[in-house]
């Protein structure tokens, strides 16, 4: 049971460049988020999913994209990178609302 | 939106020694949960409180869900080298998909 996968766990890019943060869980949890951590800030929430085909705003969502095609995966993108992004990312999922989540490792991602 | 106050930032402690740590809100919540996160890993699970008063155990750590729903405690009894990390509250906000909020963290520090 791997749980809650993230890759990749480091990236560094360019400013004003594009890319995917993958998430998938194998546990068959409807809803799933994305997070950012920052130093002195906690855990912000980006964007979340109650299911396949439906994803909302969270906290700080300006920057990203999300999209829930299946149960399973649930990718970030960054369509034009900035520095202000660079920051650790995690992915976690839960099997309904009131339950806890579980957190993937995160990706650690650096804006040049 | 809803914040949580944690505290200590952070703490400097002697090997043994017991830890007290807490969150604290302006809003109520139905559900307080405490997560560790070790270097270069995601937040792993450690107490789920879900009624207001509740006492839980989990080996040498003790959690409560304070009596007036905006706040709860962490304590750790006879630390060892190991409970080392950055502890963090949540809470989950009973509000449309219920998302989860978290405070800044803990860092402790144990010299041994």
């Amino acid at each position: 049971n791997a749980g809650v996968t993230q890759t990749p766990k480091f990236q560094v890019l360019k400013t004003g460049q594009s890319m995917t943060l993958q998430c998938a869980q194998d546990m068959n949890h409807e809803y799933m988020s994305w997070y950012r951590q920052d130093p002195g800030m906690g855990l912000r929430l980006i964007h979340y999913s109650v299911g396949a085909g439906i994803t909302d705003q969270g906290e700080v969502p300006n920057g990203y994209n999300v999209s829930r095609s299946t149960t399973e995966d649930f990718p970030l993108r960054l369509l034009s990178a900035a520095p202000s992004q660079t920051s650790v990312y995690f992915c976690a999922s839960r099997v309904s609302p009131n339950q806890p989540q579980h957190f993937g490792d995160g990706t650690r991602l650096s804006i040049l | 939106g809803q914040q949580l106050n944690q505290s200590p930032q952070s703490m400097f402690i002697q090997e043994g020694e017991d830890v007290s740590m807490n969150c604290t809100s302006s809003s109520i919540f139905n559900t307080w949960l405490w997560y560790k996160q070790d270097p270069g890993e995601g937040p792993v699970l450690l107490i789920a409180l879900y009624k207001a008063g509740e006492l839980t155990s989990n080996g040498r750590l003790t959690a409560q869900f304070g009596i007036t729903r905006k706040d709860s405690f962490l304590n750790i009894s006879a630390s060892i080298p190991s409970d080392v990390g950055i502890y963090f509250c949540a809470a989950l906000v009973f509000q449309g998909a219920q998302k989860l909020v978290f405070g800044q963290g803990t860092r402790l520090t144990i010299n041994p």
